[in-house]
């Protein structure tokens, strides 16, 4: 079946540095890749998407490469900032067919320090 | 405005009770999802439905029953046979197509005593 790994937190930050969440996925077919982020308490959010090989989804600063020769969509920004503090998921859509099921990765905590 | 909304924020049952957890989108969305969120363990999913009256379970479906008699509506119904039902429950909804993301609720915390 699908399966997201991403990397294991906490990732604590000074602000301004540069930020890396990797994300490797298992998937058969030909998925869409999307970051998610979620806040303290509240529900997940769009962060960006790719919904092909070699497509950059981007968003406040952030960027992911859909790499299929490597199946990974890692996130990167190059200058963090306090408030992007939160939990970040990594996720596919099933390659189609009738099946809607979404896959998440586990998630990563990020902290950044003033 | 569009969205999805989860009601209540908080909830609090006492063990052994049954309790429903409401969602609603106007999206106009086909599918809707919930999903259940503990520390350190992300989003495990429960049921899906990609359409009105049909459903589909989840990773972790027992203990839980749902409905979806309406497209707007997808409520979650935590029975007295989950063992740990004390959780933050998040409910999602998409359209239909491989690329389109999901717009997720502001999650029910429950807490069972």
């Amino acid at each position: 079946g699908n399966s997201v790994t991403q990397m294991e937190g906490p990732v604590t930050l000074s602000e301004e540095a540069f930020l890396t969440i990797n994300c490797t996925y298992t998937a058969t077919g030909y998925p869409s890749l999307f970051w998610y982020v979620q806040y303290p308490g509240e529900g997940l959010q769009l962060l960006l998407k790719a919904t092909k090989a070699d497509d950059k989804g981007s968003n406040k600063g952030f960027e992911a490469t859909y790499r299929k020769e490597t199946t990974s969509f890692h996130l990167e920004k190059g200058s963090v900032q306090v408030s992007d503090s939160a939990v970040y998921f990594c996720a596919l859509n099933d390659s189609g067919g009738s099946n809607y099921k979404l896959t998440f990765g586990k998630g990563t905590l990020l902290t950044v320090n003033p | 405005d569009g969205g999805i909304t989860q009601s209540p924020k908080y909830l609090f049952r006492k063990e052994g009770q049954n309790v429903t957890l409401s969602c609603e989108q106007n999206l106009n969305h086909d599918a809707m999802y919930w999903y259940r969120q503990d520390p350190g363990q992300g989003l495990r999913l429960i049921y899906y439905s990609q359409i009105v009256n049909d459903f589909q379970k989840g990773d972790i479906a027992e203990g839980y029953s749902v409905s979806r008699e309406k497209k707007e509506s997808f409520p979650l119904t935590v029975t007295s046979a989950q063992k740990n039902p004390t959780a933050f429950y998040l409910c999602a909804s998409r359209p239909t197509g491989k690329s389109t993301e999901a717009f997720f609720g502001q999650g029910t915390r429950l807490t069972v005593v």
